[in-house]
């Protein structure tokens, strides 16, 4: 099973929006709305964003919000702050005998 | 507040087996619906899921790791381990334990702070 494929970087300037692809197969993104994102400060253990595609956990910020469409799931931050700038993962569901693929990583960079 | 707190050895020579265990605080590991997951990161690469248990002692590998691996969990000590047998120097990584919620796949809400493995003789 292949890591999803996301961007290794995606760049914007404070206020802006930007949206992460996470693009895998119909084995595990097109056919489940189970895509998790995690957000990654260096040296620091992942934060969950998003999980079930689009829902927020308690606490997350409402500039973060999921989607999918066919085998690509996306991440969009809107009102994108210096904060914002980490390492982003996502993580799908693949079934009953591969379970869990993370993406491959995205970097985002505020300006 | 729920915590994970990762312990064991920093160092592995190649061809033994890693042990690592994970120590849950501010709950009980057996309340709720939740699984117990392994969660790996070579250094300056992406994740990789190892694992899960759920405190029935019911399991789920990955499939490239199966042959290798074995997660266990003891509730009495309100702990779930690690063994990855076997290693070689690409199983270097930040080691990460993480509940998963049970009703909802891969859905990873607690982290623990992760420990370093390094395999070199």
């Amino acid at each position: 099973q292949s890591a999803l494929t996301q961007p290794a970087s995606v760049s914007g300037s404070p206020g802006q929006s930007i949206t992460i692809s996470c693009t895998g197969t119909s084995s595990d993104v097109g056919s489940y709305n189970l895509v998790s994102w995690y957000q990654q400060h260096p040296g620091k253990a992942p934060k969950l964003m998003i999980y079930e595609g689009s829902k927020r956990p308690s606490g997350v910020s409402n500039r973060f919000s999921g989607s999918k469409s066919g085998n690509t799931a996306s991440l969009t931050i809107s009102g994108l702050q210096a904060e914002d700038e980490a390492d982003y993962y996502c993580c799908s569901y693949a079934g009953s005998s591969t379970f869990y693929v993370f993406g491959t990583g995205t970097k985002v960079t505020v300006l | 507040q729920v915590q994970l707190q990762e312990s064991g050895p920093g160092l592995v020579k190649p061809s033994q087996t890693l042990s690592l265990t994970c120590t849950v605080s501010g709950g009980s590991i057996s309340s709720g619906s939740y699984y117990w997951s392994w969660i790996r990161q070579p250094a300056g690469k992406g994740l990789e899921w190892i694992g899960r248990i759920y405190t029935s002692g019911s399991t789920n590998y990955n499939p490239s790791l199966k042959s290798r691996v074995t997660i266990s969990v003891d509730t009495s000590k309100n702990q779930f381990s690690l063994k990855l047998s076997s290693v070689t120097a690409a199983d270097t990584a930040v080691y990460y334990c993480a509940r998963e919620e049970g009703y909802s796949y891969a859905t990873f809400d607690y982290w623990g702070q992760g420990t370093l493995v390094t395999v070199s003789s």
